[in-house]
């Protein structure tokens, strides 16, 4: 499996900022994912972070709100813009490796005041 | 319909017990089926993941595979105090799609 590791591992945000969240994997993987899990619920694809081109977003996720850098092909960010309280979540970085496996970074839990 | 389809439990099973967890898929093009655990507070962890019709075993784990029926479960034999947690089924269409997850407990 693939070592991921997230920076921050929780924040507490105020209402208009931004937050940069890292995610460093061990090794050269193909691809990159950014995913959101709201309390209680289960993981949803924000967008898929390509080596050299712009990010792949999933219908209800914008660059405008969430900008998303890979410039090699073992490190991505995320950023979350002009938050607000909605924002609240668990931000997951996964990486793909092999034939389909996924693996998931431990995380950052973000509130927003 | 739901894309990828768990009863969200919670599933209540005895010590030394075989806890048995399903999943449903809705796209006969899926190919690739994955088993992943979650505990309170932590980031999904990989346990399984199956490509072909029938059963594949690791250790106290075997996960069952039926295209025909668009159905996928996993088995934990001699269940634990350790293994309750949530159990989140994932299909690939294009992308890796979630179910809710399963809530499992293992009671002494």
């Amino acid at each position: 499996s693939a070592v991921i590791s997230q920076k921050p591992s929780r924040d507490i945000c105020q209402r208009g900022t931004s937050l940069t969240i890292q995610c460093q994997v061990d090794s050269q993987v193909t691809m990159m994912f950014w995913y959101r899990q709201q309390p209680g619920q289960s993981l949803t694809l924000i967008a898929t972070a390509n080596q050299g081109s712009e990010a792949t977003y999933e219908s209800g996720f914008v660059i405008d709100k969430f900008p998303i850098s890979r410039p090699n092909l073992t490190f991505s960010t995320l950023t979350v813009s002009n938050m607000s309280p909605e924002d609240s979540s668990i931000y997951l970085c996964s990486a793909h490796r092999g034939t389909n496996e996924q693996f998931f970074g431990p995380g950052t839990r973000l509130t927003v005041l | 319909q739901k894309e990828v389809e768990q009863n969200s439990g919670p599933l209540s099973v005895p010590e030394g017990a075989i806890a048995s967890l399903n999943c449903t898929y809705s796209d006969r093009g899926s190919q690739s089926f994955f088993w992943y655990r979650q505990y309170s507070g932590k980031s999904p962890e990989l346990i399984m993941f199956i490509y072909s019709n029938g059963d594949k075993e690791d250790g106290r784990f075997t996960a069952q595979l039926n295209k025909a029926s668009q159905y996928v479960s996993l088995l934990i034999r001699d269940s634990q105090p350790s293994d309750s947690a949530t159990y989140l089924c994932a299909v690939i269409v294009d992308k890796l799609i979630f179910g809710t997850g399963t809530r499992l407990q293992v009671f002494p």
